[in-house]
């Protein structure tokens, strides 16, 4: 199976601040890797596909980057809307593994 | 729009079985497969299994084979997912999800089943 890996496993940021979030495979996954977000309590939902497509209705402050082992998610401008958990996932072969999730909570 | 609707919450006893429905609507059913995903409580999400709704053939987990089940009924446009011999670390919110079908990604989710398992 691959092993996906998120650092950090939370973080505390302000409106405003400039986060990102990595992911790390092990095994070259080429660019099947998504990013979802969490909240408390909802389903998670789609933001980034193919490791760097922005899901439509999804902000332009999200945007993904990444190829073979490494990506990234950042967010240009964290919102108060954005504080939540965020999950990759490998879609590259099955089974479809996450990353263990990174919490963003308000500083 | 896109939707995806789950049947409501489960108490099952150890060693039982558990079959939750995912009800799809607003999209051609036999295009797209369907994945179920679940979250323990305070924990990460894990895939357990996809289903080519087209054809019907799965594709599970490892840790899941031998008692995972996934079937659907075109005539309802009902996906369902059932887990048998149940044990106490299954309590889990489970979800459906709908995968593209190249990249795989999930893009539409249900809301989630709480399965509760206790004796």
């Amino acid at each position: 199976d691959i092993q996906m890996t998120q650092s950090p496993s939370s973080l505390s940021a302000s409106v405003g601040d400039r986060v990102t979030i990595t992911c790390r495979a092990s095994q070259s996954i080429t660019n099947y890797l998504n990013w979802y977000q969490q909240k408390p309590g909802k389903a998670p939902r789609l933001l980034i596909y193919a490791a760097s497509d922005l899901q439509s209705g999804v902000p332009s402050r999200f945007s993904g980057s990444g190829s073979g082992t490494d990506f990234s998610l950042t967010i240009s401008s964290l919102q108060p809307e954005d504080f939540a958990t965020y999950h990759c996932q490998q879609t590259y072969s099955t089974p479809w593994t996450f990353g263990q999730g990174t919490k963003v909570e308000i500083k | 729009q896109v939707q995806l609707v789950q049947s409501g919450p489960e108490v099952k006893k150890p060693g039982a079985s558990v079959k939750v429905s995912c009800k799809a609507s607003g999209y051609t059913f036999r295009s797209l497969g369907l994945s179920w995903v679940r979250q323990a409580p305070g924990q990460g999400l894990e895939w357990m299994g996809w289903i080519n709704a087209y054809n019907g053939n799965t594709n599970f987990a490892q840790k899941f084979q031998g008692r995972l089940t996934m079937t659907m009924d075109t005539s309802t446009s009902t996906h369902y997912m059932e887990l048998g011999s149940l044990r106490y670390d299954d309590t889990a919110v489970y979800f459906c999800a709908r995968g593209e079908q190249l990249w795989a990604y999930l893009d539409y989710w249900g809301q989630g089943t709480l399965v509760t398992v206790s004796s």
